[in-house]
């Protein structure tokens, strides 16, 4: 049974139309959600930490918010350059400080 | 640059040999974690160092083993290598055990042909 679950798996977007990724969790005694993009090829890239229920967080273009029982990460007016994986991930009171990745939402932005 | 540093990037072998993946982590911090991304599984967490002890494993298989040398640097050691094994093989740091996130590396891409 997956712990972290992101969707969609992949996003197409045309440059300029906003939309949101979902990362839903099911742990119980959540430390912490984290947020990431990666590249190809390329390791992940820390985005967000939120921590508590209504706890949102922004960074230019990108929009994290949290839920008791899922994340949202807004994407706003996306550029190409946007392109990645992003990545969610729980510590929970289970975990040992591990970080336990979902799958990740491949997006594509066109120009 | 992450300052999580993974050699070599690149690695190709056969079936049934041993390699050994090195990390270096960010300067201060004192836990190490590796994990194995493949296509299908998404990235998996196979265990974790905290001032060169062993602290949490996860999906490791018994043909891999790691340790976390007094100057924090880590190896992962993978044996009798298989098929299945090819995947990104990546290292993290962190200042604490990890409740604040943390910092990979770029990876090693191992190729079992």
């Amino acid at each position: 049974e997956d712990q972290v679950t992101q969707s969609p798996e992949a996003l197409r977007l045309q440059e300029g139309e906003s939309s949101s990724l979902n990362c839903s969790y099911t742990v119980s005694g959540l430390r912490g959600l984290f947020w990431y993009r990666q590249d190809p090829g390329k390791g992940p890239e820390f985005l967000f930490t939120l921590y508590s229920a209504g706890e949102e967080k922004e960074k230019e273009r990108l929009k994290a918010t949290l839920t008791k029982k899922e994340s949202f990460l807004h994407i706003t007016a996306p550029k190409p350059e946007d392109s990645a994986t992003y990545l969610c991930a729980v510590v929970y009171r289970g975990s040992q400080g591990n970080l336990i990745f979902g799958k990740g939402t491949k997006l594509s932005v066109k120009p | 640059d992450s300052g999580v540093t993974q050699t070599p990037k690149h690695l190709i072998t056969a079936t049934g040999q041993r390699v050994t993946l090195r990390c270096s982590p960010r300067s201060g911090d004192l836990s190490v974690y590796w994990y194995q991304q493949s296509l299908d599984q998404g990235l998996q967490f196979l265990i974790q160092y905290y001032n060169g002890e062993e602290r949490a494993k996860g999906n490791i298989l018994e043909r891999f083993s790691a340790q976390q040398f007094p100057d924090l640097h880590s190896e992962l050691n993978l044996s009798s290598l298989e098929l299945g094994d090819s995947a990104l093989y990546f290292c993290a740091s962190s200042v604490d055990r990890g409740a604040y996130g943390y910092t990979f590396g770029s990876g090693t891409r191992l190729t079992v042909v």
